[in-house]
């Protein structure tokens, strides 16, 4: 079955700094990979998505890699602030049903 | 324009009883899928409907049933509630049956507490 693994531990940085987070995944070759945004009590919210295609794809201060080899994606926040701490969520996809990680917890410390 | 609405927001119910959710797509959207999310995990995967049949179905108990109605809003039942039922339950919809480049609009969940 697929497996989805996210940075284990939580992740504390500087305001200003940026962020990585990691996004792994096994058994399946999905299409394309989402990645959401959860605030605690809320909904994800869509950010991103890279097709299999794709190595790169940014938006504002976000930058997202794909690598089908290593089955990998990387999720970058540049000069990150305090508003970016959540709970980011990677979700590889293939067809019409996606299964997410387990999440990666961000600080963004003042 | 209204997000994805869910109804209840809260609430809580005795084990062995059945609960119905609710849930309101984006107007326009016509898939609806139901996700299950306890406590510092990611959500899993219970239904997707898209045009009013399940197109799928995660890993979860027969207790797990959906519909979707012909103005695309859709309802969660789990009978015979059992503890490990307490969660958030999570519904999001899109235009598209597989999202497409816009991803999956979420609603705010409905906290289900089985006591």
């Amino acid at each position: 079955s697929q497996k989805i693994e996210q940075n284990s531990e939580a992740l504390n940085i500087q305001e200003g700094k940026t962020a990585t987070l990691t996004c792994n995944y096994t058994n399946y070759s999905p299409a394309y990979l989402q990645w959401y945004r959860q605030d605690p009590g809320r909904g994800p919210v869509f950010l991103l998505l890279i097709r299999e295609n794709e190595k790169e794809k940014r938006k504002e201060r976000l930058k997202v890699t794909f690598d089908t080899t290593l089955k990998q994606s990387l999720f970058h926040i540049t000069a990150s602030q305090p508003a970016d701490s959540a709970t980011y969520l990677c979700a590889p996809t293939l067809g019409n049903q996606f299964y997410f990680g387990t999440g990666t917890s961000l600080t963004v410390i003042p | 324009d209204a997000g994805v609405t869910q109804s209840p927001t809260h609430l809580i119910k005795t084990r062995g009883q059945h609960v119905t959710l609710r849930c309101s797509p984006i107007s326009g959207h016509k898939s609806v899928s139901w996700y299950q999310q306890v406590l510092g995990q990611g959500p899993q995967f219970i239904f997707q409907y898209y045009e009013k049949e399940e197109r799928g179905r995660g890993n979860f108990p027969d207790r797990f049933s959906a519909r979707q109605f012909p103005n695309y809003s859709s309802e969660l039942n789990v009978n015979a509630l059992l503890l490990g039922d307490s969660a958030l339950y999570l519904c999001a919809s899109s235009a598209q049956q597989t999202g497409g480049i816009y991803g999956y609009t979420f609603g705010s969940g409905t906290r289900l507490t089985v006591v």
